[in-house]
């Protein structure tokens, strides 16, 4: 979408390398979450964010909310970390998510 | 994590009929929210819902839509009637207060004919 902008739209990785995806704000963004959409369909939590770094495994994250944008890095990828990643952020006060358009990452042997 | 359950996970309805999505959002959360997702793209948000009241709502959450909680059973979406473009996977979320994270259930798959 507009408002949360998500690069790149598309990423294959050998398996071992290192890689990062990154989400532009044009809305001020007060919290971030991360997500993984796996092959079935199912969303899984990486991260939720207020600004800063969080670090989970092989994966890290940080959320810079004066310069409206979030990275996540993800080091020695794996097969399974193959699926759709979407940024989502918050800027009511309701909760309501404004998601990107993910970033299809396809991690080959 | 904490599970957000929905019932059904796929339902094929004829246009014009009227469908019932429900969610079981995580015991303790008080905000609840229905998202759609048409073909793996873009998560739309439809709707959030909090103390029995609707507190925001997006242009996707056409008149046909409502949503209730009743006595704290399921959180459900209901549809009356259906039309084509409602076709998509409907996301249930839920979330301890407003600006805490968000859990989601995973989907219900509805196909309008």
């Amino acid at each position: 979408g507009d408002k949360v902008k998500q690069s790149p739209s598309a990423l294959s990785l050998q398996e071992g390398t290192n890689s990062a995806l990154r989400c532009n704000f044009s809305i001020a963004a007060t919290t971030v979450q991360w997500f993984l959409q796996n092959p079935r369909g199912s969303l899984i939590n990486l991260f939720y964010l207020v600004p800063g770094t969080k670090e989970n495994g092989r994966l890290k994250s940080a959320f810079d909310s004066k310069e409206s944008y979030s990275t996540l890095h993800i080091r020695d990828a794996q097969l399974e970390d193959s699926g759709t990643y979407f940024c989502a952020a918050e800027n009511t006060n309701t909760g309501k998510l404004t998601f990107g358009d993910g970033t299809v990452l396809t991690v080959k042997p | 994590g904490p599970k957000v359950l929905q019932i059904p996970s796929h339902q094929i309805i004829d246009m014009g009929q009227m469908v019932t999505l429900n969610c079981d959002p995580v015991s303790n959360h008080l905000y609840f929210y229905w998202y759609k997702q048409i073909l793996g793209q873009q998560m739309e948000f439809l709707v959030n819902f909090y103390n029995g009241k609707v507190m925001e709502k997006s242009k996707l959450f056409k008149d046909q839509f409502s949503v209730e909680r009743p006595d704290g059973s399921y959180f459900t979406l209901k549809i009356q009637p259906t039309a084509l473009e409602d076709s998509a996977v409907y996301f249930c979320a839920s979330s301890l207060d407003s600006g805490y994270e968000q859990y989601f259930g995973p989907g219900t798959r509805l196909t309008v004919l």
